[in-house]
C-alpha cells in the first residue's frame, strides 16, 4: 500500500451538483496532485498543490478547485458537474517539486455523474 | 499541444516473452519520463524512470531505452509472468504548469 489514502471509494451526483472529494497523503509529503482519469484513457493533470499553494494547473475549467491542509488532507472540489466528469479521480502525494520525487498514488474515487 | 502517444494500446505475450511498450513525446522542455504500472481497482504505481541524458536504464526485468533526437522511449519487460499484467502507462514530465503528462496506457496480459 502507498499510505494515500481517499474517500469516498464510490459516488453518484446528478449534473449540476457539486462534490468534494477528499486525500489523505504520506506523512511528510508537502506536495499533492490530483488527476483525473477517464475509462481506458492516462490521468490527465487537473492541479498540483505544494505547501497549501497551487503550484499548476492542467487544462481543466475553474469549476475544479482545489485545497491543501497543513495536516496532509486535501479536498478537489467540481462545482456544476456535467455529464464528462464522470471518471476516476487520483490523487499523489510526493515528498517535494523535484519531478525525481515519487509520486504515490491513491486508489481513487470513481465519480457517476447522471 | 503537449502529447505522448503511446502504443501498443494492448499486448498479449506469452509467459517468459518480452513485453515491449513504445512512447513517443512532442515537447522538449520534458525532462523526466517515468512508467507507470496500474492494475484494476488501485492507482498507478511508479515503475520505472528515467532521465533524458541516459540512454538506457535497467531495473531487473524492467528496461527503458531512451531515443532522445527521436524523442521517444520504450519499455522492456523481460522473461514476462502473468503478474506482469496490468495497464501500463507511460509519462513525460517537466517543470512547466501542466507538470506531467500521461500516454493513453498499454494493457498487458500474459499468458501463462
Amino acid at each position: 500500500e502507498t499510505g494515500v489514502t481517499q474517500s469516498p471509494t464510490h459516488l453518484i451526483k446528478t449534473r449540476g451538483q457539486q462534490v468534494t472529494l477528499r486525500c489523505s497523503s504520506q506523512s511528510g509529503h508537502n506536495t499533492v496532485s490530483w488527476y483525473q482519469q477517464a475509462l481506458g484513457q492516462g490521468p490527465q493533470f487537473i492541479f498540483q498543490y505544494y505547501r497549501e499553494e497551487e503550484n499548476g494547473r492542467g487544462n481543466f475549467p475553474p469549476r475544479f478547485s482545489g485545497l491543501q491542509f497543513p495536516n496532509y488532507s486535501s479536498e478537489l472540489n467540481v462545482n456544476a458537474l456535467e455529464l464528462d466528469d464522470s471518471a476516476l479521480y487520483l490523487c499523489a502525494s510526493s515528498l517535494g517539486l523535484a519531478v525525481t520525487d515519487t509520486q504515490y498514488f491513491g486508489p481513487g474515487t470513481r465519480l457517476t455523474v447522471l | 499541444q503537449q502529447q505522448v502517444k503511446q502504443s501498443p494500446q494492448s499486448l498479449i505475450v506469452q509467459k517468459g516473452g518480452i513485453s515491449i511498450i513504445n512512447c513517443a513525446y512532442e515537447n522538449t522542455a520534458f525532462d523526466y519520463f517515468p512508467w507507470y504500472q496500474q492494475f484494476p481497482g488501485k492507482g498507478p504505481a511508479l515503475l520505472i524512470a528515467i532521465r533524458p541524458d541516459v540512454s538506457e536504464k535497467k531495473e531487473g526485468r524492467f528496461t527503458i531505452s531512451f531515443n532522445k533526437s527521436a524523442k521517444q522511449f520504450s519499455l522492456h519487460i523481460m522473461d514476462s509472468q502473468p503478474g506482469d499484467s496490468a495497464t501500463y502507462f507511460c509519462a513525460a514530465e517537466g517543470s512547466s504548469a501542466s507538470k506531467i503528462i500521461f500516454g493513453s496506457g498499454t494493457r498487458l496480459s500474459i499468458r501463462p
